[in-house]
């Protein structure tokens, strides 16, 4: 009953650094999400996913890469850490959109990431 | 642009019952989501809205108005487990989820 596994859970980086982050979802999910979360903010899509070897941008990209090789994974890189990034990630998945069938997002536990 | 606006914070008491509003104004519209999220969790899933009206599940009910741009999720015998932050989010033209800054409920005993 594993669902969507986020590691690691919390990580600390020096600016400049880079580092990936790594969700896995048991679900046969088609659609995959990375977001980050910030206070006072809503979740900020980052990147998506709607199938094996296909990724988008969403709402902020801007310093952040995805790779989606398999599709129960999906990769979220930081090439060149920065203070902005600080934050707490959450992966997320869904099946693929179908009005009538409503289809949530269900979402990992979380990555919080601080970079010094 | 695209908007969610919910309330940042509201109080209640165990008990009794707490409306959380959602205004949204978004390009186009495919459904608005209810999530509840505890301190340090991650958001999981209470309700779709799709159609004008009201859904109940137990003690949780989501009401929509499309013409109006207006949600709402109704908290009836609120519990001390129920404290936590309610997020709005709307799915648009794009199937994208736009979320609201999401309303952090406090309930008194």
């Amino acid at each position: 009953n594993a669902g969507v596994t986020q590691t690691p859970k919390f990580r600390v980086l020096k600016t400049g650094q880079s580092m990936t982050l790594l969700c896995a979802q048991d679900m046969n999910h088609e659609y995959m999400y990375w977001y980050r979360q910030d206070p006072g903010m809503g979740l900020r899509l980052i990147h998506y996913s709607v199938g094996e070897g296909t990724t988008a941008k969403g709402e902020v990209p801007d310093g952040y890469n995805v790779s989606r090789l398999k599709k129960q994974n999906f990769l979220l890189g930081l090439e060149s850490a920065a203070p902005s990034q600080t934050s707490v990630y959450f992966c997320a998945s869904s099946p693929a959109w179908d009005r009538a069938l409503n289809q949530p997002q269900h979402f990992g536990d979380g990555t919080r990431l601080s970079i010094l | 642009g695209q908007n969610i606006d919910q309330p940042t914070e509201m109080t209640a008491t165990e008990g009794a019952i707490v409306q959380i509003n959602c205004t949204y104004q978004t390009s186009g519209f495919n459904g608005l989501f209810w999530y509840q999220q505890h301190a340090g969790e991650a958001p999981t899933f209470l309700s779709y809205n799709v159609l004008d009206g009201l859904e109940e599940k137990g003690r949780f009910s989501s009401f929509l108005s499309r013409s109006k741009g207006y949600s709402y999720l109704l908290l009836k015998e609120l519990q001390m487990k129920d404290s936590a932050s309610y997020l709005c989010a709307v799915m648009d033209s794009n199937y994208q989820l736009i979320w609201g800054a999401g309303t952090k409920l406090i309930i008194k005993p």
